[in-house]
């Protein structure tokens, strides 16, 4: 099983600054295969990213995906006071090999 | 646009079978090149993959799951469903179902309790 750690746990940041979230993979997976998502309290997650640095339909440019082998970020270059919530990475392909990172909170310094 | 809208009882006894119905609008189960999937979030907790499946009826579950798990599909009904057997208080959580990854439910909670 491929288990994606993500880093830091929570991330404090203001408002128009930029934001560094990090997945790292126990092993390497494919670019084409790593996606991020967005969650807020009562809410499903929506996925920002797919194929490590393609962005969904209707995601801002500010976000933005990179990585490759273990090592994987997702980047948000000007944070908006939406923009804060949890972020998850994840490796979707191929089955059964689907796992979720544990999370990155992103609250308001 | 795709809409999923998860149902079923929001209460479920121990040793006892959950079952979620998905039904899908703006879409068609039977036309989407894409599985559609089982996810779900035990409260304050992350995500787990339960599993998914095709139109064609063919499926892929998580290996720590597969034992009580089934989903199926009914493509006249443009729905798709989830059965876990043999459920414990470890498995409350939100079921969310999705369009392999991109559209989602809003999720409903299922609590497992006497």
């Amino acid at each position: 099983e491929i288990v994606l750690t993500q880093s830091p746990g929570t991330l404090s940041l203001s408002p128009g600054e930029r934001a560094t979230l990090s997945c790292r993979a126990s092993q390497s997976v494919s670019s084409s295969s790593l996606a991020w998502y967005q969650q807020k309290p009562g809410q499903a997650p929506r996925l920002l990213i797919y194929g490590a640095s393609s962005r969904a339909t209707g995601i801002p440019d500010r976000f933005s995906g990179s990585g490759s082998g273990t090592d994987f970020t997702l980047t948000i270059s000007r944070l908006e006071p939406e923009d804060f919530a949890l972020y998850y990475c994840q490796h979707y392909a191929p089955s059964p090999s689907i796992t979720f990172g544990q999370g990155t909170r992103l609250e308001v310094k | 646009q795709v809409q999923l809208q998860e149902s079923g009882p929001g209460l479920v006894k121990p040793s006892e079978t959950l079952s979620l119905t998905c039904t899908v609008s703006g879409g068609s189960v039977s036309s989407s090149s894409y599985p559609w999937s089982w996810i779900r979030q035990p409260p304050g907790k992350g995500l787990e993959w339960i599993g998914y499946i095709y139109s064609s009826g063919s499926t892929n579950y998580n290996p720590s799951l597969k034992s009580r798990v089934t989903i199926s599909v009914d493509t006249s009904k443009n729905q798709f469903s989830l059965k876990l057997t043999s459920v414990t208080a470890a498995d409350t959580a939100v079921y969310y179902c999705a369009r392999y990854f991109d559209y989602w439910g809003q999720g409903i909670l299922v609590t497992v309790s006497s």
